[in-house]
């Protein structure tokens, strides 16, 4: 069963604190990961998109990992900021054969960064 | 730059109502999708559609219908409103699956149904 579990559910950090949330799947045929973030009230915007052969990718304060041996993927966050709070979703897209790729989204990790 | 819109963006209904939840996008992506997210949950995909007059079921197609005779208009109807379909509603547009921008949501509807 293709499904992706995302750790931890929730977490609280200090502004300026770095932190790390997980991403873990059983997705077959795998396409790409990405990572999402979902400002509360707000739908999901595109962070970053990791393929097979990808290791890691920055967009700004905001590093993904992919480890596709082990089928794991990290989202680390450098120096946190307010508006950092919101929920962190991992999907992970998975090759249909049809005309679209399946598309299996995590619950999300509920990031709130106070000050 | 509008992206993706959806209106209403909150909305009541008694059991057994109808209603339509609109979506339109201006960037032309020919893949259009309609998720729902019940709290604690993932996203789950009830619709989508690869291009105009094309929709194809998604994961949790039940009590919902769907319609596609433009490029930017992808229409979600509900017609007899359970409590069930109490959730939030998101909206979704993109290119082939692959591209690397992903996909873009719009602000999502808050539907609940009493």
């Amino acid at each position: 069963k293709n499904q992706v579990e995302q750790s931890p559910q929730s977490l609280i950090i200090l502004e300026g604190k770095n932190c790390t949330l997980q991403c873990n799947y059983t997705v077959s045929p795998f396409s790409n990961l990405r990572w999402y973030k979902q400002d509360t009230g707000r739908g999901p915007v595109s962070l970053t998109i990791m393929t097979f052969s990808e290791n890691t990718k920055s967009n700004g304060r905001y590093t993904a990992t992919l480890d596709a041996d082990t089928k794991q993927s990290s989202l680390h966050i450098t120096a946190s900021q307010l508006s950092d709070s919101a929920s962190y979703i991992c999907v992970v897209s998975a090759r249909s054969g049809g005309a679209t790729n399946k598309l299996i989204f995590g619950t999300g990790t509920l990031l709130a960064v106070q000050p | 730059n509008a992206g993706v819109t959806q209106t209403p963006k909150f909305r009541i209904l008694k059991i057994g109502q109808s209603m339509t939840l609109q979506c339109t996008q201006d960037m032309n992506h020919n893949y259009m999708y309609w998720y729902r997210q019940d709290p604690g949950m993932g996203l789950k995909l009830i619709y989508y559609s690869v291009g105009a007059g094309i929709t194809d079921k998604g994961e949790v197609p039940n009590g919902y219908n769907v319609s596609r005779s433009t490029t930017e208009d992808f229409p979600l109807r509900l017609e007899l409103a359970a409590p069930s379909q109490t959730s939030v509603y998101f909206c979704a547009s993109s290119w082939p699956p692959d591209r690397a921008q992903g996909a873009f949501f719009g602000q999502g509807t808050r539907l609940t149904v009493v």
